[in-house]
């Protein structure tokens, strides 16, 4: 199975921050990559897939890049509504398998 | 609106069996694969088990394969998962997932989840 590492595993900051998170897969995925954003007691939701792609309705305040094995999700100005756990997700070879997730809150 | 929505959690002991079911709305339900991923307490996410839009076929994780069994009845939109040999190690929330229909292998509409919990 391919193992995805993130971090950091969790990470305060400031309303109107630049928050970073990255994610390693343990061979290369080419760009077959999603980012999902999931709160307490809510679904999760897909953000980018194609390591760079916005899902539709998503804001432009996130965005993904890289390729192969090294991945970046960044949100540019954090917002309130932000609050919550972002995981990536490889979707290259059977099983997809998620990174441990990174925990964002508000210092 | 498109809604998946989980039901069927519940608290199961060591051994045990039971079936969850995910009801889809909102969509041509036939079309598109299916997923189970799950959540241990304090933990990340986990896929499980997947379908195709047919029900042709089937995939399993490790972790679960002889054991779970992953089926749907596009006659009522309706996925499921047999869990047989329930071990603690499978108390997690279980989600149902959809698969992106152009973009094979990520999720794009997931429910909100149903508990299981196996425990004496």
């Amino acid at each position: 199975d391919i193992q995805m590492t993130q971090s950091p595993s969790s990470l305060s900051t400031s309303i109107g921050d630049r928050v970073t998170i990255t994610c390693r897969a343990s061979q290369d995925i080419r760009t077959y990559l999603s980012w999902y954003q999931h709160k307490p007691g809510e679904a999760p939701k897909v953000l980018i897939y194609d390591a760079s792609t916005l899902e539709t309705g998503v804001t432009s305040r996130f965005s993904g890049s890289g390729f192969g094995t090294d991945f970046t999700f960044t949100i540019s100005s954090l917002q309130p509504e932000d609050i919550a756990t972002y995981y990536c997700q490889q979707y290259d070879n059977l099983p997809p398998t998620f990174g441990g997730g990174t925990k964002v809150e508000i210092k | 609106e498109v809604q998946l929505v989980e039901s069927g959690g519940d608290l199961v002991q060591p051994g045990g069996s039971l079936r969850l079911s995910c009801a889809a709305s909102g969509f041509t339900f036939s079309s598109y694969a299916m997923s189970w991923v799950r959540q241990a307490p304090g933990k990340g996410l986990e896929w499980v088990s997947a379908i195709s839009g047919s029900g042709g076929s089937t995939y399993y994780a490790d972790s679960v394969k002889g054991r779970f069994i992953i089926s749907r009845d596009n006659s009522k939109n309706t996925l499921y998962v047999q869990m047989n040999s329930l071990r603690a190690e499978d108390t997690a929330v279980y989600y149902c997932a959809r698969e992106h229909l152009t973009v094979s292998g990520t999720f794009d509409i997931w429910g909100q989840g149903t508990m299981v919990t196996v425990s004496s």
